[in-house]
């Protein structure tokens, strides 16, 4: 599986946007980009995925490097609620598992 | 909604012990899945299953078996519990509908071994 390299960790003042990124230098063109949050005591969440092209949802925006080799979630406006620790996975469409391969992620922390 | 539910939330085994996790998800999804979750670090793909009656070994599958006799239960066993096993174990589960549905887990099991 390739890998992903993401900073351990991050802080952003509330109501700012956060950029957090992701490098996956080795990512093969099969493999979509995929991310998750865990909140403190939960299990993790999906937030968003993407292939090629730029993708937005309700939670967040995902920016995909032209060669793909790296990423950066966006959260547009940052609350207390979206602390949490964000993975960055990749996913090879070609796997019928569907399994998920979890890094270490960035932790992220929200200053009021 | 319940989704994925996780049994029990907290336990404490003596060493050589053994344990059966329950995970439960009222989904009508087809994979299910198993990690666990060692502090600081993120979540190890233990085992998993593609649907009822068959199973599967993740990355860190020694020390633990699975069963998946109903589709909506996943069971993960540890028969000799060791301390090396003290973690936070969490289960998912996934629609078979589609290439990229999301894993959506539960909350998580907290087991102490000592």
């Amino acid at each position: 599986d390739a890998k992903t390299t993401q900073p351990n960790s991050m802080e952003s003042n509330e109501e700012e946007p956060v950029h957090l990124p992701c490098n996956h230098s080795t990512i093969s063109g099969t493999d979509y980009i995929h991310w998750y949050r865990q909140l403190p005591s939960q299990g993790p969440e999906y937030v968003i995925h993407g292939l090629t092209s730029n993708v937005n949802n309700r939670m967040a925006s995902l920016a995909i490097a032209e060669d793909r080799k790296s990423s950066t979630l966006i959260l547009h406006r940052a609350t207390l609620r979206d602390a949490a620790v964000y993975y960055c996975i990749l996913r090879d469409w070609g796997d019928s598992s569907y399994k998920l391969i979890f890094g270490s992620g960035t932790r992220l922390l929200v200053r009021p | 909604n319940a989704g994925v539910t996780q049994t029990p939330k907290f336990r404490v085994l003596k060493t050589g012990q053994s344990m059966t996790l329950l995970c439960a998800q009222d989904m009508n999804h087809e994979y299910m899945y198993w990690y666990r979750q060692d502090p600081g670090m993120g979540l190890r793909l233990i085992h998993y299953s593609v649907g009822e009656g068959t199973t599967a070994k993740g990355e860190v599958p020694d020390g633990y078996n699975v069963s998946r006799l109903k589709k909506q239960n996943f069971l993960l066993g540890l028969e000799s519990a060791a301390p090396s096993q003290t973690s936070v174990y969490f289960c998912a589960s996934r629609t078979g509908q589609g290439d990229n549905q999301p894993q959506h887990f539960g909350d998580g099991t907290r087991l102490s071994i000592l």
